[in-house]
């Protein structure tokens, strides 16, 4: 059974702080992403990566990055919070290119408050 | 890139009755068309998909349709349960290619009155 798991599930942050939103999946899986979801705006990609240290922007990377440093683990980093980026983060992973599936499976979600 | 509509965005119907939800994608080249279902609370998970080499796909309750010509796929729940009450996402994707992500529609509230 594939398992990602995201490390919070709630945080409150501060405007202007650097925040790291951490995920793990432990199904050897090549590619990864990184969602925000917002009532009435469904899933949106925020950065995705294929490859150990790749990585590539979705529809609205501004003011976020990321980092994959090791296959299993995607993080997401928040530069300076602000307000706006009060969301829900969710965390998903796929088998990879040339498998014949799409399929993501994802993590469980954390709710980011920046104040 | 691929742009996906979904429709309604919110679906009420009593206990027993049918729901169905339409999405509609832009790329003629995507191929693979999974659902998801988001309880309250929960993660997304996918509950049916299909492949452009297919018209209907069925498993037990749900069934998906897809019309390339018209570029649009919808999701069926026949005999709706209080449990089948939930946030449905439609999807596409180009599978097998270069190009692994999903673009996800906006997501369906379906309630299901008992």
């Amino acid at each position: 059974d594939v398992k990602v798991t995201q490390s919070s599930r709630y945080l409150v942050k501060r405007t202007g702080e650097k925040v790291f939103l951490e995920c793990v999946q432990d199904m050897d899986h090549e590619n990864m992403f990184w969602y925000r979801q917002d009532p009435g705006l469904g899933l949106r990609l925020i950065y995705f990566s294929y490859d150990v240290k790749m990585k590539e922007k979705g529809d609205i990377p501004e003011g976020y990055s990321v980092s994959r440093e090791k296959k299993e683990r995607f993080s997401l980093i928040l530069e300076s919070a602000s307000t706006n980026q009060t969301s829900m983060y969710l965390c998903a992973s796929s088998l990879g290119i040339g498998t014949g599936t799409n399929i993501q499976y994802f993590g469980a979600g954390t709710r980011l408050s920046v104040l | 890139g691929e742009n996906v509509e979904q429709h309604p965005s919110t679906l009420s119907v009593q206990e027993g009755d049918s729901a169905v939800i339409k999405c509609t994608y832009s790329d003629s080249a995507s191929n693979y068309f999974p659902w998801y279902k988001q309880e309250l609370g929960k993660r997304p998970q996918l509950i049916i998909d299909i492949r452009s080499n297919v018209g209907e796909k069925k498993d037990q309750r749900i069934a998906v349709t897809l019309n390339k010509t018209a570029k649009h796929f919808s999701l069926h729940i026949t005999e709706t349960q209080p449990e089948d009450s939930a946030v449905y996402f439609c999807a596409a994707s180009i599978s097998g290619g270069s190009n692994y992500k999903l673009t996800f529609g906006k997501g369906t509230l379906l309630t299901v009155n008992p």
